[in-house]
């Protein structure tokens, strides 16, 4: 079975805070998502990568950055917490043209 | 534009009832379809797709998608509905000649009532 991970579940940070959100699949997939889910907004895409190095922005990037240094991990960056960013955080794995498996989600707050 | 629209933002059910989810479609190409479920405070599961071939999907807990070219839809479906099947489903869907993003549903609440 396809595994992803992220690192917390849940997570309280301060306005200004730098942020880490970590996420780690173990099949060896080329495709790494960072989505946000808000209630009545659905998923909306952050950051992708196709590739090691290798990102493309989503929908909604601003605020955000991404690093893939290794094929098995994809983290999500916020520069600067704001109470805007609390949100659910949810990663996604997939072969190149597969289905999307995700991780549990990191419920993230910003005070 | 590329776009899903899931119509019904919740789907009440009594037990044991079939039960619908409706999703409908634009995409530029072949459509790629898919279907997730969210149970509370989880992240999505994976229930289904269609790439190509038989119009009727199978997949799992039971449920089954019907994709219908002429009317751009993909509606999920499921013949006796249980009170565990009560989630948030989302749908989703790839065109043939996009990159390797999913466009995304609103998703539909499903609540089964005993």
């Amino acid at each position: 079975d396809v595994k992803v991970t992220q690192s917390s579940r849940y997570l309280v940070k301060r306005t200004g805070e730098k942020v880490f959100l970590e996420c780690v699949q173990d099949m060896d997939h080329e495709n790494m998502f960072w989505y946000r889910q808000d209630p009545g907004l659905g998923l909306r895409l952050i950051y992708f990568s196709y590739d090691v190095k290798m990102k493309e922005k989503g929908d909604i990037p601003e605020g955000y950055s991404v690093s893939r240094e290794k094929k098995e991990r994809f983290s999500l960056i916020l520069e600067s917490a704001s109470t805007n960013q609390t949100s659910m955080y949810l990663c996604a794995s997939s072969l190149r043209f597969g289905e999307q498996f995700f991780g549990p989600g990191t419920r993230l707050t910003v005070l | 534009a590329q776009s899903v629209a899931q119509p019904e933002d919740q789907v009440n059910v009594a037990e044991g009832n079939p039960l619908t989810v409706k999703c409908t479609y634009s995409v530029s190409g072949n459509p790629y379809l898919f279907w997730y479920v969210q149970y509370p405070n989880r992240g999505l599961q994976f229930l289904l797709k269609y790439i190509t071939g038989d119009n009727l999907v199978k997949g799992s807990y039971g449920f089954e998608a019907e994709f219908n070219k002429s009317q751009t839809s993909f509606h999920l479906k499921k013949p006796s509905a249980l009170v565990s099947d009560s989630a948030l489903y989302f749908c989703a869907v790839r065109g043939s000649d996009s990159n390797y993003q999913l466009i995304w549903g609103a998703g539909t609440k499903l609540i089964i009532k005993p």
